[in-house]
């Protein structure tokens, strides 16, 4: 099946603990983006990524950090300098050409919590 | 001001009626519109896409657009159980990095 996987769907941080969460994507789509989503605040941009070995910050990239060596694949790592991690995270993927060349697909979530 | 200005609700209807749903916006170079339904902890799948002004219908489904007025809506008809959701509108200028502007969402509950 072709889609957007993200793990864990739940993940627990220590204080002090980076963590990383993964996402994959079997869409060949060029570009990939994080989200955070808080209640009653709709998704913000972390990061995105148009193409591998790039990527540029979004609107609350302060406290993240990501990577993409490979187009399938685009983690974020939360670091402990992110002092209220505790939201739900969604990665999205975009395939940059064609008629939806503008729709972005989500993957199904992963909700941190702090410990 | 954010851009994307959407009514968190909650809406509550009873099976059968219409639900309407709304975003406002201020950047006048938005062109592509979608709504998505997210389902509790789960992401957002897309229901409508448009583009630029007017209406698309599917099934159950009418998005429309007015670009003049700054203004997109959703509305279901004949609302289902099944149709109990946030609703999130989203937006893009169309620019090279597909960025794209949310709405809060708005919670829908269809009671039976």
């Amino acid at each position: 099946d072709g889609g957007i996987t993200q793990s864990p769907k739940y993940l627990f941080r220590k204080e002090g603990q980076n963590v990383t969460l993964s996402c994959e994507q079997n869409l060949n789509h060029d570009a990939m983006y994080w989200y955070r989503q808080d209640p009653g605040q709709g998704l913000r941009l972390i990061y995105y990524s148009q193409i591998v070995n790039d990527f540029q910050k979004g609107d609350i990239a302060e406290g993240y950090s990501v990577s993409r060596e490979k187009k399938e694949s685009f983690p974020l790592t939360v670091t402990s300098a992110q002092k209220n991690p505790t939201a739900f995270y969604l990665c999205a993927s975009n395939p940059g050409r064609g008629l939806a060349k503008n729709i972005q697909y989500f993957g199904a979530g992963t909700r941190l919590s702090v410990l | 001001q954010k851009e994307v200005e959407q009514d968190p609700g909650p809406l509550s209807v009873p099976e059968g009626a219409i639900v309407s749903l709304n975003c406002t916006y201020s950047n006048s170079a938005f062109q592509y519109f979608m709504w998505y339904r997210q389902y509790s902890r789960k992401g957002p799948e897309l229901l409508m896409y448009t583009y630029s002004s007017g209406n698309k219908e599917d099934g159950r489904f009418t998005a429309q657009v007015d670009k003049s007025s700054k203004y997109i809506s959703l509305f279901i008809r004949d609302s289902q159980p099944s149709d109990s959701a946030t609703y999130l509108c989203a937006m893009s200028a169309g620019s090279n990095d597909y960025k794209l502007s949310f709405g809060a969402g708005t919670t829908v509950t269809v009671r039976a």
